[in-house]
């Protein structure tokens, strides 16, 4: 069974910070690595999808990177701000299906 | 636009009453799933479907079930709702093993 662990829980930085978020799984045969950002009351929201092939996958400010040997994934986010403030959570499906075994997420706080 | 709902948005129960969630995606998705999330537990899976006709367990299935009759519907309906089932319930679907989208979530509360 797939376990994904994502440290810290909660993160507080100010304004302009770089944000490195950290996620690690259990077992390295895998589809795909996800990540996702999640406002208060509200569902989750794709950001990255790193195919199992690729080391990294970037979208504007965020950098996503994987190591499957190692069983982890950092995702990075530039020059933070306020508007950044939400959970971040990994999820990884296993090479022979679809489900996603999720992490617990990372909450960020951006301060101004 | 495509999207994916879910009905009701907040619920309140009481304890031994069956209650039914409901998701709708008009995408077309062949796979869709249901969560619960609590707080420091993340998403648990709880049913998932590959299709019309198709249901599978997920790791916290007790107490739930689902049926799947069309591409576009897969409720969730709690037999006989305990305490222990009050969170919140997110819906989501995905064509292949890539991009998956989440409805807004039911939060449900037991009493």
């Amino acid at each position: 069974k797939q376990e994904v662990t994502q440290i810290p829980a909660a993160l507080s930085v100010p304004e302009g910070e770089n944000l490195v978020l950290n996620c690690s799984f259990t077992d390295s045969a895998i589809y795909n690595l996800q990540w996702f950002r999640q406002d208060p009351g509200k569902g989750l929201t794709s950001l990255l999808l790193i195919q199992s092939s690729q080391r990294e996958q970037t979208s504007g400010r965020l950098n996503a990177s994987l190591d499957k040997s190692s069983g982890r994934s950092t995702l990075y986010i530039a020059a933070s701000q306020p508007g950044d403030s939400a959970t971040y959570l990994c999820a990884a499906p296993p090479s022979n299906d679809y489900k996603l075994s999720f992490g617990a997420g990372t909450t960020v706080t951006v301060r101004a | 636009d495509a999207e994916i709902t879910q009905s009701p948005r907040h619920k309140i129960t009481e304890t031994g009453r069956q209650v039914t969630l409901a998701c709708h995606q008009t995408w077309n998705h062949n796979n869709m799933f249901w969560y619960r999330q609590d707080l420091g537990h993340g998403l648990r899976l709880i049913h998932y479907s590959y299709g019309v006709q198709d249901t599978n367990k997920g790791e916290v299935s007790d107490g739930y079930s689902v049926s799947r009759s069309n591409t576009e519907d897969l409720p969730l309906t709690l037999e006989s709702a305990a305490s222990s089932q009050t969170s919140v319930y997110f819906c989501a679907s995905s064509p292949s093993g890539n991009t998956i989208y989440f409805g807004e979530g039911s939060w449900l509360t037991v009493v």
